[in-house]
């Protein structure tokens, strides 16, 4: 089956560094790719929708210049956290669509920031 | 905006019981809904996905129904294992191809 590979699995940072967490599709072309974010014991929340060769959407709420995303190939998206703080601390899940298929998900990654 | 339930919030079972979780969603218009597992700092693995067209899905001792008209989804597990201890997720897909989630049941099966 189709295979979404997120990286790193965990990253612990101290506050206003930046955080890169990639997400790579390995053996489909992923034309839209999504990112989640999670707090505890909440649901998972879209956070931005990711086109190949195109700027994210992001959604309501969401600081495009903090969160930044970049869908350079039909195989990798790529969020940034920006300048990140404790509050930033979470699960970020990525996600990515085959042709018009169910959505296949990365394992997420745990961030804290100290 | 599509708003998705989820009933309960958490339900502890003895080990060989069948059991239900309750998905439900304000907007009918869904191209599909899916239901997920997640385990504790983990990402998801999806189990079912029914179309906007169908009424249900099975997979092992996974049962999923839909019922578009009302607003109703329901993920009914035979036999429950301890290894089936997770949190559910149901999804909602609406046109817009964005998912929306419900905030899920935590799921204690006790051997």
């Amino acid at each position: 089956g189709a295979v979404v590979s997120q990286h790193p699995s965990r990253v612990i940072c101290k506050s206003g560094t930046s955080v890169k967490i990639e997400c790579r599709s390995l053996d489909f072309q992923a034309t839209t790719m999504f990112w989640y974010r999670q707090f505890p014991k909440q649901s998972l929340m879209l956070m931005a929708t990711s086109n190949e060769g195109s700027k994210a959407t992001y959604e309501q709420g969401v600081e495009k210049d903090k969160f930044l995303i970049n869908h350079a190939s039909l195989t990798l998206s790529t969020l940034t956290v920006t300048s990140a703080h404790p509050e930033d601390s979470s699960f970020y899940i990525c996600s990515a669509r085959r042709n018009n298929e169910k959505l296949f998900f990365g394992s997420g990654t745990q961030l804290s920031v100290l | 905006k599509q708003e998705v339930t989820q009933i309960p919030a958490a339900l502890s079972v003895p080990e060989g019981e069948n059991l239900v979780l309750n998905c439900s969603f304000t907007d009918s218009a869904i191209y599909n809904l899916q239901w997920f597992r997640q385990d504790p700092g983990k990402g998801l693995t999806s189990l079912l996905l029914i179309q906007s067209s169908q009424r249900e899905q099975t997979s092992g001792r996974l049962n999923a129904s839909l019922d578009k008209s009302s607003g109703r989804s329901t993920l009914y597990i035979a036999a429950s294992q301890p290894g089936d201890s997770a949190t559910y997720l149901c999804a909602v897909n609406n046109a817009g191809n964005m998912l929306t989630f419900g905030g899920g049941t935590r799921l204690m099966v006790k051997p």
